[in-house]
C-alpha cells in the first residue's frame, strides 16, 4: 500500500462554517505534511507533523489548524476561512530514518472553495 | 521560501519527441526529487536521487543529480499523450529533515 488517502476529494464552505480535512497513510511513514497549492503554482508547505509531533509551521494563519491524532492520521480544522483561502490542499508523507526517507508520497488532495 | 529554478516553465512537442527538463539552484541539495502532476490531482513520484552523478531511470524516463549538487534534469524520450501534466523538481537540501523545496514547474504538452 503506498496510498495517500484524503477526504473529501471537493469541498465548498461558507465564511462562517467550520470543516475538516483528512488524510490517512498506512505505510508506517512517521512524517506528514498539509500542503496548500494554487493554480499553475508548486504546492506551497503549511505544516510538518514529525513522529505525531508538530514540527514545523510556516506562519499560517491560526484558522487552520492541524491535528495528528496518530501516526496514520492527519486533520485539517478550517474555520472563518477567506474566499482566498480557496485551494488545492495536499497532504503528504514520508518515511523518517533510512536512505529513503526524504521521498515525500501526496494524496489526491481536496479542492477547497470557500464561499 | 527558496524555490528552484525550474526551465522550460513550458513545452509543445509532437508525439515521439524526446523532452528535457531541468533545475537549478544556487545552494548544494543533498536529494533531488522529479514530480508529475496532473489537473486535480496530487503529485505523483517519478524518480528520486540520492547521489552526485547518480543516473537513474524510470521506464522512459531518465534523471540525473547533478556533479555539483546544485542541479538536475529529467529526460522523457518518445512522448506519448499521457505525459502532458505538469513536472515539478523538489529537493532537500541536508539530510531531510528540512522540508522540500519545489521548482516552479515545467507544463508539458503533447501534440499528437
Amino acid at each position: 500500500d503506498t496510498e495517500v488517502t484524503q477526504t473529501p476529494k471537493h469541498l465548498v464552505m461558507g465564511m462562517t462554517n467550520k470543516k475538516s480535512l483528512k488524510c490517512e497513510q498506512h505505510m508506517g511513514h512517521r512524517a506528514m505534511y498539509w500542503y496548500k497549492q494554487k493554480a499553475k503554482k508548486p504546492p506551497e508547505l503549511m505544516f510538518v507533523y514529525s513522529y505525531e509531533k508538530l514540527s514545523i509551521n510556516e506562519s499560517v494563519p491560526s484558522r487552520f489548524s492541524p491535528e495528528c491524532p496518530n501516526s496514520s492520521l492527519l486533520n485539517l480544522h478550517l474555520h472563518a476561512l477567506q474566499p482566498e483561502d480557496s485551494a488545492l490542499y495536499l497532504c503528504a508523507s514520508s518515511p523518517r530514518g533510512g536512505t529513503r526517507n526524504t521521498e515525500a508520497f501526496f494524496g489526491q488532495g481536496t479542492r477547497l472553495t470557500v464561499v | 521560501g527558496q524555490q528552484l529554478n525550474q526551465s522550460p516553465q513550458s513545452m509543445f512537442i509532437q508525439e515521439g519527441e524526446d523532452v528535457s527538463m531541468n533545475c537549478t539552484s544556487s545552494s548544494i541539495f543533498n536529494t533531488w526529487l522529479w514530480y508529475k502532476q496532473d489537473p486535480g490531482e496530487g503529485p505523483v513520484l517519478l524518480i528520486a536521487l540520492y547521489k552526485a552523478g547518480e543516473l537513474t531511470s524510470n521506464g522512459r524516463l531518465t534523471a540525473q543529480f547533478g556533479i555539483t549538487r546544485k542541479d538536475s534534469f529529467l529526460n522523457i524520450s518518445a512522448s506519448i499523450p499521457s505525459d502532458v501534466g505538469i513536472y515539478f523538481c523538489a529537493g532537500h537540501r541536508n539530510s531531510g529533515n528540512t522540508p522540500l523545496v519545489f521548482g516552479k514547474g515545467t507544463r508539458l504538452s503533447v501534440i499528437a
